[in-house]
């Protein structure tokens, strides 16, 4: 069935490094990949994403990038700060004839960054 | 412009009990789904709607049921509420199977 698995489940950085979330998806209809970042007692707000006829893809200090072959995806966040603590969340989304376009999340990542 | 909204914020419920969950779509969007996430667990899909009808569903018993309206607003009823179905339900709209936006959800609780 379909399935997206998410690593790892919790992430603990130093302000100012990098952070990388990686994201595996099973259905190979999959054409949308977004990204949330839900803070506690929050709403899932989308931060970035990537359609499947583009391997990469950049906003300020976040970037997506795609290998549709492996069927795999990341999430990078560099320079990071305080605000960025909170659970991120990877979706895939197939499209297609009798399919609404529902997402599969990943189980979270829980990032951390300290001061 | 307002948002997804979504209501009541919190509801507690006993086991057996019914439950109507609200929400309204963002201005320009025409449907809405819904998702359920139990605590620490990504968004499980529960079913979508568009044009007053049910178009997808996920992986949960019919005693999960929705509705749209003409206005595109939804409903998600629960009946005989099982301990397990504590969680946050999140409903996030759309422009057909466009980017989807969520609420802030409903957290229920069943005792």
């Amino acid at each position: 069935g379909e399935n997206v698995e998410q690593h790892p489940s919790t992430l603990s950085v130093q302000e100012g490094d990098s952070a990388v979330i990686k994201c595996t998806y099973s259905d190979s209809a999959s054409n949308y990949f977004p990204w949330y970042k839900q803070e506690l007692g929050k709403r899932p707000q989308l931060i970035i994403d990537i359609r499947s006829n583009v391997g990469e893809k950049k906003d300020q200090r976040i970037a997506v990038t795609l290998n549709k072959t492996a069927k795999h995806f990341s999430l990078h966040i560099t320079e990071t700060q305080p605000e960025d603590s909170a659970v991120y969340f990877c979706a895939a989304k197939a499209s297609g004839s009798g399919n609404t376009g529902k997402l599969i999340f990943g189980q979270g990542t829980t990032l951390q960054v300290k001061p | 412009d307002a948002g997804v909204t979504q209501s009541p914020t919190h509801l507690i419920k006993t086991r057996g009990q019914q439950v109507t969950l609200r929400c309204s779509p963002k201005s320009g969007h025409d449907t809405v789904s819904w998702y359920q996430q139990a605590l620490g667990q990504g968004p499980q899909f529960i079913f979508q709607y568009y044009e007053e009808e049910e178009r997808q569903r996920g992986n949960f018993p019919d005693r999960f049921s929705g509705h749209q309206f003409p206005n595109y607003s939804s409903e998600l009823n629960v009946n005989a509420l099982l301990l397990g179905d504590s969680a946050l339900y999140l409903c996030a709209s759309s422009h057909r199977v466009g980017e989807q936006f969520f609420g802030p959800g409903t957290r229920l609780t069943v005792l």
